[in-house]
């Protein structure tokens, strides 16, 4: 595998559900990056893991919960999600040196339905 | 709070035919301004970063520019394969060095 990987790429819920979304990156960066992308909407930047420290939290509801075991990979946890959190989940990575942390490579991103 | 505003929202074009995609942004110190193009059902690739007003890069058909307002994408007789949606973002220099504000982005169609 190479670049950013994310799994499932698509996934049905319940409201009462509780899931993962699982990335994994293959590029040894040390920087990880949660976004949600809604039709018609600007990608919205929801957590920043640097070296394995959340750096960013951007008022994202408790029902979405990141976890970063290691530089590599990148879970986001999801229970009881609402209808309009239906949207396309994208992972993203960076090297975290302040020369080039700027150009993020993203995964496929998980297309997530909340019924 | 940084603002960034992407225009036309859709541009459809006849191969061949150049034309360029607007980036306005309001943001309190520039510390970049990056490209990236998305094709449907996958995640952005990165294209380009902009640091300073007067800079320009190119990469094939594409070449970027910036003033202290905007940001101009062109395409230079493009082709088919160029059909993507070109997103814009930028990263303040008061804000953390991983947080970008993107725009909704210009869906581009080339038509054979």
């Amino acid at each position: 595998e190479t670049g950013v990987t994310q799994t499932p790429r698509h996934l049905v819920m319940g409201m009462t559900n509780k899931k993962s979304l699982k990335c994994e990156q293959h590029l040894g960066h040390n920087a990880m990056y949660w976004y949600k992308q809604s039709a018609k909407k600007p990608l919205e930047l929801m957590f920043v893991y640097n070296f394995k420290e959340q750096t960013e939290n951007n008022s994202v509801p408790s029902r979405f919960s990141p976890e970063c075991p290691n530089s590599s990979h990148l879970f986001l946890h999801l229970h009881t999600l609402q209808p309009e959190d239906s949207a396309l989940y994208l992972c993203a990575s960076s090297p975290a040196d302040r020369i080039t942390y700027n150009e993020q490579f993203f995964g496929p991103g998980t297309r997530l339905t909340v019924l | 709070e940084d603002q960034v505003t992407q225009s036309p929202e859709a541009l459809r074009l006849q191969e061949g035919e150049s034309s360029s995609l607007n980036c306005s942004y309001t943001v309190s110190g520039l510390r970049g301004l990056f490209w990236y193009r998305q094709d449907p059902g996958k995640g952005p690739e990165f294209l380009f970063t902009l640091y300073s007003a007067g800079e320009e890069k190119e990469k094939e058909r594409l070449k970027a520019t910036l003033t202290k307002k905007e940001s101009f994408l062109h395409i230079t007789a493009p082709k088919p394969e160029d059909s993507a949606t070109y997103l814009c973002a930028v990263q303040a220099k008061s804000g953390g060095y991983q947080k970008v504000t993107f725009g909704t982005g210009t869906k581009l169609q080339v038509i054979p």
